[in-house]
């Protein structure tokens, strides 16, 4: 079974400009989630989908950060304009709602802001 | 709110000993999830084990064992053997049973183990 994709790994910009993180989940996974990890620290949900649909968005920066999942599969995330706050590992993660609750992460995108 | 704390920021073992990594945890709930996850410097999670909180029976899994204390609220992770590939950083993380937006993990600070050869 594949496990969760994500792309680019690594990313460098500079601030202002804008970039986007792509994830393929675990197929049949219903649960996407975005998470933000600035070095030191664990991660921290930025948002939840089930399906196509927004179930938990509260900790997004929304002035600056959004993210979709077309068709209940693949999820984009975006930040325009970047801030140096920003560099982090973002990192993707599926759940089944078979799956008593455990996550499988991906590989993460590192993005360093300059 | 859950919280998850990690209080030992740095652990160091030596290869084939044995190591226990604490988390404490806080939540007014009856039943949930905890979860170890290893994160190498390559960044990915991986999961470690899972201890459901209506189990009394602690989880293994191989090496990894853990010390489930519900009535304590402590969850901590327990490596026997270790080896040089167990070097990462740990984090203890809990969940709720509710679905929803309940399903997110909150996770602690991290423990960073070095095995010393």
């Amino acid at each position: 079974e594949a496990g969760v994709a994500q792309s680019p790994r690594y990313k460098i910009i500079e601030k202002r400009q804008s970039v986007a993180f792509w994830c393929n989940p675990i197929s049949g996974h219903a649960t996407l989630y975005w998470y933000q990890q600035i070095l030191g620290q664990g991660p921290k949900l930025l948002i939840q989908f089930q399906n196509n649909g927004v179930v938990d968005d509260s900790q997004l920066p929304k002035d600056r950060f959004s993210a979709e999942r077309l068709k209940g599969v693949d999820s984009t995330l975006k930040i325009q304009p970047a801030k140096l706050e920003d560099s982090a590992v973002y990192l993707c993660a599926s759940s089944s709602l078979s799956s008593v609750g455990t996550q499988y992460f991906g590989p993460g995108t590192r993005l360093l802001v300059l | 709110a859950q919280t998850v704390t990690q209080s030992q920021p740095e652990m160091s073992v030596q290869e084939a000993e044995t190591v226990t990594l604490s988390c404490t945890y806080d939540t007014s709930e009856s039943d949930y999830y905890l979860f170890w996850y290893k994160q190498p410097p390559s960044r990915q999670m991986i999961l470690v084990i899972r201890q459901e909180a209506y189990k009394q029976q602690n989880a293994t899994e191989n090496r990894f064992s853990v010390n489930f204390q519900k009535a304590a609220k402590s969850f901590s992770l327990k490596i026997s053997d270790s080896q040089l590939g167990d070097a990462a950083m740990y984090f203890c993380a809990y969940r709720s049973v509710s679905s929803g937006s309940a399903r997110q993990l909150t996770f602690g600070s991290g423990t960073q183990l070095t095995v010393l050869p």
